[in-house]
Formats: structure tokens, C-alpha cells, sequence
């Protein structure tokens, strides 16, 4: 079955910087990247995602990045802001109702 | 996006018994996911749920433990059985409508097992 990777487990980071976190996936057949943020004591919500057609896709200070040929996939966030700070989780799916395989999370924290 | 009615949003139970989470999603969907997500852990799949069928369930989970019920395509059910202090757990359900891969989540039942 599918196996995501996701990096760092945590990530600290000043107001205004820039962000980064990276996942690797398993499965060639996986075509579909979902991005989830998870803020405390709340459902996981998708910000972003990314099908295995398109190399990247942006929306407003938040980019995802795809290189099928080394299956590894980055969530991008410019000028942090405060509310930017949770958990976010990379994950790769078959898509077409199929399972999706979460990422271990990562924990941002923007530093005011 | 669908919309998902998750209840009970959290409870406390006693260790032998079982609890009932029920999803209730505002338009037909054709496959439910059944998440667990242990206290600062990411999201587990339990199993899959579809109408008409039997559930399929993933390594490490069995139907004696965590029995489905499918009726129909706008509502599931999980039942936790005999509950031990270690599915203490947040359980989450969740849909992809459109086939167009846009999962959306329930609120999430916190389950306390004292």
C-alpha cells in the first residue's frame, strides 16, 4: 500500500518568513495530492491539492510542487502570518473515491 | 463540497462498553472513509464504507472490533466495541463527493475510554 514521508515534524518561523514541507510517496499509481491543515481541536481542512497532470499550483501565499519522477511533493507558504501556525498534513491518493494516505504532520509555528 | 453532521462531538465512556458515531452528509456520496487520529498523531484510515456492501477494512482493523453500518448513500455509522483506555482517539469520517477528489471531513467524535 501507499506510504507518505513528511518533513520536519515541527517548524518554527518568524512572521513574514517563508515555509516549506516536504513529502515523499510510495505508490506510482498515486495522482492525487491533498494538503491539510489542522488547527487545534478542529477537523483537518484542505487548503490546497495537486493532480499528478500539473508540476504546480498556487494560491495566494501557498504553493504545492510535484515531481512524479522522484515522488516527492512540497507545500509552500510566503509571508507567515500568525494564523498560519497548526498542523498541516500532506497526503497522496488514486484518487476516483479512493483512500487517501496521510503524511505523519507537520506542526508550524509562526513566531509573532 | 459536502456538508457532514458527525455526532456525538465527544464522550466519555466506560472501558467494556461501546459507543455508536454516526455521519450524516447532506447529498448522496458513494464512498465513507472512517478516520482515526490518536492524540497528536496523524489520520488512520479504519476502513471504507459503501452502500450496499460490506465494509473493507484495513491492517489492524477488524469488523468484530469496529463494525460498520452503510443503510444508505447519505449516512454511515462506526461502532467502537468493547472499549479499552487504548481507543481513546479522535474518530473522524469523511467523503469524496464529486469525483472530483475533494475530501471533506466531519467534526470529529474525541472518545475517552476511563
Amino acid at each position: 500500500g501507499e506510504n507518505v514521508e513528511q518533513h520536519p515534524s515541527t517548524l518554527s518561523v518568524q512572521e513574514g518568513d517563508s515555509a516549506v514541507i516536504k513529502c515523499t510517496y510510495s505508490d506510482s499509481a498515486s495522482n492525487y495530492f491533498p494538503w491539510y491543515k489542522q488547527e487545534l481541536g478542529k477537523r483537518p481542512q484542505l487548503i490546497i491539492d495537486i493532480r499528478s497532470n500539473v508540476g504546480e499550483k498556487k494560491d495566494q501565499r501557498i504553493a504545492v510542487t510535484l515531481n512524479k519522477t522522484a515522488k516527492h511533493f512540497s507545500l509552500h507558504i510566503t509571508e507567515t502570518q500568525p494564523e498560519d501556525s497548526a498542523v498541516y498534513f500532506c497526503a497522496a491518493s488514486t484518487g476516483g473515491y479512493q483512500k487517501v494516505t496521510f503524511g505523519t504532520g507537520t506542526k508550524l509555528q509562526v513566531i509573532p | 463540497s459536502a456538508v457532514i453532521s458527525q455526532k456525538p462531538s465527544r464522550d466519555i465512556c466506560q472501558r467494556g462498553t461501546s459507543l455508536t458515531i454516526q455521519c450524516q452528509v447532506d447529498s448522496q456520496v458513494t464512498m465513507m472513509f472512517w478516520y482515526r487520529q490518536q492524540p497528536g498523531q496523524s489520520l488512520t484510515l479504519i476502513a471504507t464504507a459503501n452502500q450496499g456492501s460490506e465494509a473493507t477494512y484495513e491492517s489492524g482493523f477488524v469488523i468484530d472490533k469496529f463494525p460498520i453500518s452503510r443503510p444508505n448513500l447519505t449516512f454511515s455509522t462506526l461502532t467502537v466495541s468493547n472499549m479499552s483506555p487504548e481507543d481513546s482517539s479522535i474518530y473522524l469520517c469523511s467523503v469524496e463527493k464529486t469525483g472530483n477528489y475533494g475530501y471533506t471531513f466531519g467534526s470529529g467524535t474525541r472518545l475517552t475510554v476511563v
